[in-house]
């Protein structure tokens, strides 16, 4: 039971350049979340999902993209990477709404040059 | 509009002692209140949680918070740190279907 992992751990990327973060839970749950995490500014929800083919935005989702094709993953999409988004992103899943427990992947730290 | 806000950045105590993180949350109706702790290059992981069952909640690894509506605070204590306490620290507010997040305190545990 590997809880939530994400791929990869580390990337650096071009300004300008595309990537997609893969997020995997193996724990069945319903709602996904991607979060980035900046110092001093705490964790801030990028996009969320509540299903299988659901999407929703969270409170900083320019210049991203997710998609839940199958219950267990949920990706993120920077289509034009900018400096801006260097952080350390963070998937997080959970059995029922935001009032249930997350568990949280390891992170992705990635730089934007 | 919920939000949470912590007190502190940084708290710094000596191993034996006891550990105070201060949290104060703004919320028009009933919160449900967390707190998750973050070692080192590693993800968030669930301390405590708050749910109106009981104003006095017990989470892992010895830390407990109380809720208190006429101070609008969820502080969290530990009698005595350890060592292995060291780490970021975030209280959490749920707002529906997300969660909002405190900046942030990092705990320094000294020996």
């Amino acid at each position: 039971n590997a809880g939530v992992t994400q791929t990869p751990k580390f990337r650096v990327l071009k300004t300008g350049q595309s990537m997609t973060l893969l997020c995997a839970q193996d724990m069945n749950h319903e709602y996904m979340y991607w979060y980035r995490q900046d110092p001093g500014m705490g964790l801030r929800l990028i996009h969320y999902s509540v299903g299988e083919g659901t999407t929703a935005k969270g409170e900083v989702p320019d210049g991203y993209n997710v998609s839940r094709l199958k219950k267990q993953n949920f990706l993120l999409g920077l289509e034009s990477a900018a400096p801006s988004q260097t952080s350390v992103y963070f998937c997080a899943s959970s059995g029922g709404s935001s009032y249930n427990e997350q568990f949280f992947g390891p992170g992705t730290r990635l730089t934007v040059l | 509009a919920q939000s949470v806000t912590q007190l502190d950045s940084h708290v710094s105590v000596s191993e034996g002692t006891p550990v105070l993180l201060r949290c104060n949350y703004s919320s028009s109706y009933s919160p449900s209140l967390f707190w998750y702790v973050q070692h080192p290059n590693k993800g968030l992981q669930l301390l405590l949680k708050y749910t109106s069952a009981a104003t006095l909640v017990k989470g892992i690894n010895g830390f407990e918070a109380e809720f208190k509506k006429s101070e609008t605070s969820f502080h969290l204590t530990k009698p005595s740190a350890h060592m292995s306490d060291a780490a970021e620290y975030f209280c959490v507010v749920a707002n529906t279907d997300k969660l909002i997040f405190g900046t942030g305190t990092r705990l320094q545990v000294f020996p």
